[in-house]
């Protein structure tokens, strides 16, 4: 059974650029939540994707946007890139049960703004 | 609003005991514990969803006292492999779904 797949792995980009990072869930899990974790830091909830509608968004300017598809994968977009936006992008998928959940993360994309 | 984590740091060696705290203001749904190894994504150990209750995972256990907002993971009888950063991750009843996370504590355990 495969987990959460990330693409792509590590990816340069330049300040003002647009970039698009994408998500496969594990199977089984309808949910799929994105954060960014910067060096030495916790992961920071950007936004979460449950039958293709942004359910919940955390403290993230409309430059984060998402997109969920019928299978459940995700893909994040970022417009006009700041070098602040360096970080690890992780996306995690989410099982629920009738009293249990759990939340998996992928391998993350590793996002370098020059 | 981000769970305070503590300590935020802690050194064990092979054998020994450690407590890592998580602290939150808001009324909460449910606590994640995560491990995460340098260079590699979060790995999900254990949710406590009612107050009171243990889960254990290995040696690794965790406590929610829901009154008082606040969770523990427990690392007895600490093993190498549980070095790494563990992170606390808090849904609140009013943004379910909408996960915060600590700062997170850095965990070395020495032969």
């Amino acid at each position: 059974d495969a987990g959460v797949t990330q693409s792509p792995t590590h990816l340069i980009k330049t300040r003002g650029q647009q970039v698009t990072l994408r998500c496969s869930p594990k199977s089984g899990h309808d949910t799929v939540s994105w954060y960014q974790q910067a060096l030495g830091q916790g992961p920071q909830f950007i936004f979460q994707y449950y039958e293709e509608e942004e359910r919940q968004r955390g403290n993230f300017p409309d430059r984060f946007s998402g997109h969920q598809f019928p299978n459940y994968s995700s893909e994040l977009n970022v417009n006009a890139l700041l070098l602040g936006d360096s970080a690890l992008y992780l996306c995690a998928s989410t099982w629920r049960g009738l009293a249990y959940y759990e939340q998996y993360f992928g391998p993350g994309t590793r996002l370098t703004v020059t | 609003q981000q769970p305070v984590q503590s300590p935020q740091a802690v050194i064990l060696r092979e054998g020994e005991d450690a407590v890592i705290n998580c602290s939150s203001s808001k009324a909460l749904y449910s606590v994640h514990w995560y491990r995460q190894k340098h260079g590699e994504a979060p790995v999900f150990l254990m949710i406590l969803l009612k107050g009171g209750e243990q889960k254990g995972h290995d040696k690794i256990s965790a406590s929610f006292n829901e009154k008082k907002q606040q969770s523990s993971l427990y690392l007895t009888a600490s093993q190498l492999s549980y070095s790494g950063t563990y992170f606390c991750g808090t849904e609140s009843r009013d943004s379910w779904g909408k996960f915060q996370f600590g700062a997170g504590t850095q965990v070395v355990v020495t032969p």
